[in-house]
């Protein structure tokens, strides 16, 4: 069945850096777009970045574009989350998730990991 | 960017009754909304797609209707494993965008 493990969260100053990883199993990852989505502690859910299966033409939210990269390594079906300049805003749990198809029109999700927090503070 | 409005923000219910949470875009986004059942500690899992199409493996209890602007998800005679945080998603453009949230308590 279809696994998502993320991991790479944890504490980081403002300012600071952090890499987000999702592991994915049990379907061929490099067919399927893939979407990171975010929840700030006792909030609603945003979504943040997301990537074609090939790597090429990814999308941003406003609030992080220029700061966070989405990127994914189809030969250890792996999904990354670059943050950078990290804000006291960013804190969340980061969710990755599988969309349904495999291009950049594909913005329906069907599967989602459990999630890894980031915390920025000082 | 497309707003999505959800009411109410809290729902309290008793186990059999019918629950029904609506979601308003700012916008037509036709058939492209999705809904999604959250609890605490726990990762979003999907319910309904294109607005009224259930996920596989969701109850037949659970459905959604509604196109352009208005859209709702009812919930027949909840259980008490339906009591839960829900939330809705546009997908006809990007950036998505969710509704804030609506909290189904129990009575």
């Amino acid at each position: 069945q279809v696994h998502l493990l993320e991991t790479g969260g944890g504490v980081v100053q403002p300012g600071g850096s952090l890499r987000l990883s999702c592991a994915a199993s049990g379907f061929t990852f490099s067919n399927y777009a893939m979407h990171w989505v975010r929840q700030a502690p006792g909030k609603g859910l945003q979504w943040v970045a997301m990537i074609p299966n090939d790597g090429k033409n990814t999308v941003y939210s406003d609030s992080v574009k220029g700061r966070f990269t989405i990127s994914r390594d189809n030969s250890k079906n792996t999904l990354y989350l670059q943050m950078n300049s990290l804000r006291t805003e960013d804190t969340a749990v980061y969710y990755c998730a599988k969309s349904d198809c495999n291009s950049v029109d594909c913005k329906r999700t069907d599967y989602w990991g459990q999630g890894t927090l980031v915390t920025v503070s000082s | 960017d497309i707003q999505m409005t959800q009411s109410p923000s809290t729902l309290s219910a008793s186990v059999g009754d019918r629950v029904t949470i609506t979601c308003r875009a700012s916008q037509s986004i036709s058939k492209w909304l999705a809904w999604y059942q959250q609890k605490p500690g726990e990762a979003p899992k999907p319910l309904v797609y294109e607005a009224s199409k259930l996920e596989r493996g969701v109850p037949s209890r659970f459905s959604g209707s509604g196109s352009g602007t208005e859209f709702t998800l009812t919930i027949s005679s909840p259980q008490p494993d339906d009591f839960a945080t829900y939330y809705c998603l546009q997908y006809l453009t990007y950036p998505l965008t969710f509704g804030g949230g609506t909290r189904v308590e129990i009575k």
